[in-house]
């Protein structure tokens, strides 16, 4: 079972609509979980971040942790065009003598016109 | 807010031929630089964290006398892929973390993407 999964889609939905991706994680021991963006032929960015339990807004993003089933979502409010890209959840693996982020294989997302 | 650059953008070498890919961060100083590998529609797979000014902690399964990680500077690391081979060709990408920071803040490179013949 790989640690953090993903649906690699690819997801495709009309301008305007609210986008739903999700991920799964099997670590209890994951402590922050992130959303980063990587467009074609380019290093991921990071959008949003989470450590606890609960929703955090920016903007037209909102991500979701529950750490109870192991779950993350990122919710995209009134999509567009320049949203198309791919979306990889992550989870911070942090231990005192390091820390290490594992990605998710990514979510391909369509915004069509 | 933090840039981080890497170069070559693209490179094409011949099997057997050594390169190399330089990270920078561009205006701010990072104490550790990550070097990731990503395969088409895969996740990116920790190769080695590089800490300024001593040796690369290295993933399992990671050939370090293959990907040969130097980081001299706070602001420069460099991967060296030796002796390449056709199955090294990949996508390679580079973070930097802030000084001080957890790694969730990390800032990526644009990426190198390497072929090899």
């Amino acid at each position: 079972q790989k640690e953090v999964e993903q649906d690699p889609g690819p997801l495709s939905v009309p301008e305007g609509a609210i986008v739903s991706l999700n991920c799964t994680y099997s670590n209890s021991a994951f402590q922050y979980f992130m959303w980063y963006r990587q467009y074609s032929r380019k290093g991921p960015e990071l959008l949003m971040y989470t450590y606890s339990s609960g929703n955090k807004e920016d903007g037209r993003f909102t991500a979701q942790v529950d750490k109870s089933s192991k779950y993350i979502s990122l919710f995209i409010r009134d999509s567009q065009p320049s949203d198309s890209a791919t979306y990889l959840c992550a989870a911070l693996l942090y231990k005192t003598s390091y820390d290490k982020v594992i990605f998710g294989p990514g979510t391909s997302l369509s915004v069509i016109p | 807010g933090a840039v981080v650059s890497q170069h070559p953008s693209r490179v094409i070498c011949k099997s057997g031929t050594s390169v190399k890919i330089e990270c920078r961060s561009l205006d701010f100083q990072a104490t550790t630089m990550f070097w990731y590998r990503q395969f088409p529609k895969k996740s990116l797979m920790l190769m080695a964290t590089s800490n300024e000014g001593s040796k690369a902690t290295y993933e399992q399964g990671v050939e370090k006398d293959k990907f040969l990680i130097n980081h001299a500077s706070l602001t420069l690391s460099t991967l060296t892929v030796t002796s390449a081979h056709p199955e090294d060709s990949s996508f390679y990408i580079c973070s930097a973390r802030l000084a001080g920071g957890f790694s969730h803040e990390q800032y990526f490179g644009p990426g190198t993407r390497l072929t090899v013949t």
